[in-house]
C-alpha cells in the first residue's frame, strides 16, 4: 500500500518565477492538505482539498494557489516566488467522505524548495 | 485562534533512560484532538501518539505516553527506554474538526538528542 508520494524531492527556482508541486495521497484518502515548513520552525497550514474545493484555507496569500484532481491528487502553485517562499513542503492526506471528523492525516516526504 | 507552545527547543537524554517533552496550547473549544508527531532527518512526520480530549485516560503507544491535563491546557510526552532511533525533533499539534476543519496547528517543536 503506497503512502503519500510527493514530486519533485527539491528544487531551485529564481524570484519571480512560478512553481507547482504535486501530491498523491495514500491509497483510500479523498482530502489533501498542503503545509509549509520554514527551516527551524513548525509547519503551517496552507489550504485543504476535498472533493476538488478548497474546504479551508490558512493565512497565505493568493499567491498560493492548488488543485485537486478527480483521482484525489493534489497541486500547489505558487506564482511570484519570494525569498521567503524556501521551505519544506509537505502535504498530508486524510479520509473524510461526508463524515463531520476526519481520519487522521498522514505525510508525505515534502518538497524542498530553495528560492535564490 | 489556537495556539500551540513547546518551550523546549532541544532536549537530550541518555539511551534506555526516560526523557519528557511539554507542550501547552490554548483553545476556548471543548472538542478537540492533540497528537505528537516525529519528524526525523528524512523530513517524514510520523504520528507518534494521539489523545482525545474528552477521553480522560491518557494515551498510550508502547514506549510513548502522554499526560494529558485538560484544565491545565497541557499536554507532555514520554518516551520510555529511549533508543538511538527516538532522536528526531518532535511536534505537537492541535485539531478542532469543529472550528477549523481537520487543519493541524503546529508548535515550534523539540529537537531530541539521545546519547549512546
Amino acid at each position: 500500500d503506497a503512502g503519500v508520494t510527493q514530486s519533485p524531492t527539491h528544487l531551485i527556482k529564481t524570484r519571480g518565477q512560478q512553481v507547482t508541486l504535486r501530491c498523491s495521497p495514500k491509497s483510500g484518502h479523498d482530502t489533501v492538505s498542503w503545509y509549509q515548513q520554514a527551516l527551524g520552525q513548525g509547519p503551517q497550514f496552507i489550504f485543504q482539498y476535498y472533493e476538488e474545493e478548497e474546504r479551508q484555507r490558512g493565512n497565505f496569500p493568493d499567491r498560493f494557489s492548488g488543485h485537486q484532481f478527480p483521482n484525489y491528487s493534489s497541486e500547489l502553485n505558487v506564482n511570484a516566488l519570494l525569498l521567503g517562499d524556501s521551505a519544506l513542503y509537505l502535504c498530508a492526506s486524510s479520509f473524510l467522505s461526508g463524515r463531520a471528523r476526519g481520519s487522521e492525516q498522514y505525510f508525505g516526504p515534502g518538497t524542498r524548495l530553495t528560492v535564490t | 485562534a489556537q495556539t500551540v507552545t513547546q518551550s523546549q527547543p532541544e532536549m537530550s537524554v541518555q539511551e534506555a533512560e526516560t526523557v519528557t517533552l511539554s507542550c501547552t496550547y490554548d483553545t476556548s473549544e471543548s472538542d478537540y484532538y492533540l497528537f505528537w508527531y516525529k519528524q526525523p532527518p528524512s523530513r517524514q512526520m510520523i504520528l507518534v501518539i494521539r489523545q482525545e480530549a474528552y477521553k480522560q485516560q491518557n494515551a498510550t503507544e508502547n514506549r510513548f505516553s502522554v499526560n494529558f491535563q485538560k484544565a491545565a491546557k497541557s499536554f507532555s510526552l514520554k518516551i520510555s527506554d529511549s533508543q538511538l532511533g527516538d532522536a528526531a525533533m518532535y511536534f505537537c499539534a492541535y485539531r478542532s474538526d469543529v472550528t477549523s476543519g481537520s487543519r493541524l496547528t503546529f508548535g515550534e517543536g523539540t529537537q531530541l538528542t539521545v546519547n549512546p
